[in-house]
């Protein structure tokens, strides 16, 4: 596609809920990152793909997370339990090759997730 | 880790000033910084990546530039206009890492 995409654009759920959060990356990008963005506040690193592989979770905030890209493009973010701390703006990222690459960042619009 | 501050976290100009954006980093083997324009509610879009071999980065009215010594970028945005009223924020990737740290950004207000 031309440009990052990612859906829903807004998810409202209540406490205790497990929520999906979708990333189509720029086809062909072999990077894709997941950041969480609270308000006021610059973007969270959650996590890094590089194709299918997971090379680092270490940005994920508790068990809760899960994040997935199992065919090497369209990722998956999962958040079980959903608890009122985890409202914030879901950002996805992606860039053409590894991630020694020299190449710019493209942003999806993020999803905004509000728990009640 | 990058730790990364943005200073001011508010910025407010009329139109036609020169602005001038700080960034500060706090790991000097920094691999790349990139300059990010955020619109509300909207996504990242990059402005301008300059590697840690160069100094500076210049596209149209952006300027962008980095000293490692120094643990310094600083975004210049010349003869600003209404539209360029966002939160702009800079981002600093380590050689030893591949994610990029973020500061907090500066919101900017051009006034008409």
């Amino acid at each position: 596609g031309a440009g990052v995409s990612q859906s829903p654009r807004y998810k409202v759920a209540k406490r205790g809920q497990d929520v999906a959060l979708r990333c189509d990356p720029i086809s062909g990008h072999v990077s894709l990152f997941w950041y969480q963005q609270a308000l006021g506040q610059g973007p969270e690193f959650l996590t890094y793909f590089q194709n299918e592989a997971q090379l680092d979770k270490s940005g994920l905030p508790s068990d809760r997370f899960f994040a997935e890209r199992p065919e090497g493009s369209v990722s998956t973010l999962k958040i079980q339990r959903t608890q009122q701390e985890d409202s914030a703006v879901y950002l996805c990222a992606s860039s053409l090759s590894g991630y020694r690459d020299r190449e710019k960042l493209f942003f999806g619009s993020g999803t905004q997730l509000s728990v009640l | 880790k990058q730790e990364v501050t943005q200073i001011p976290a508010a910025l407010s100009v009329p139109e036609g000033e020169n602005l001038v954006l700080n960034c500060s980093f706090t790991d000097s083997a920094i691999y790349n910084l990139q300059w990010f324009r955020q619109d509300p509610g909207k996504g990242l879009t990059s402005l301008l990546l300059i590697q840690s071999s160069q100094r500076e980065q210049t596209s149209g009215r952006l300027n962008a530039s980095l000293d490692k010594s120094s643990g310094r970028s600083t975004l210049y945005i010349a003869a600003s206009q209404p539209g360029d009223s966002a939160t702009y924020l800079c981002a600093g990737r380590s050689l030893r890492d591949y994610k990029l740290s973020f500061g907090a950004g500066t919101t900017v207000t051009v006034r008409a």
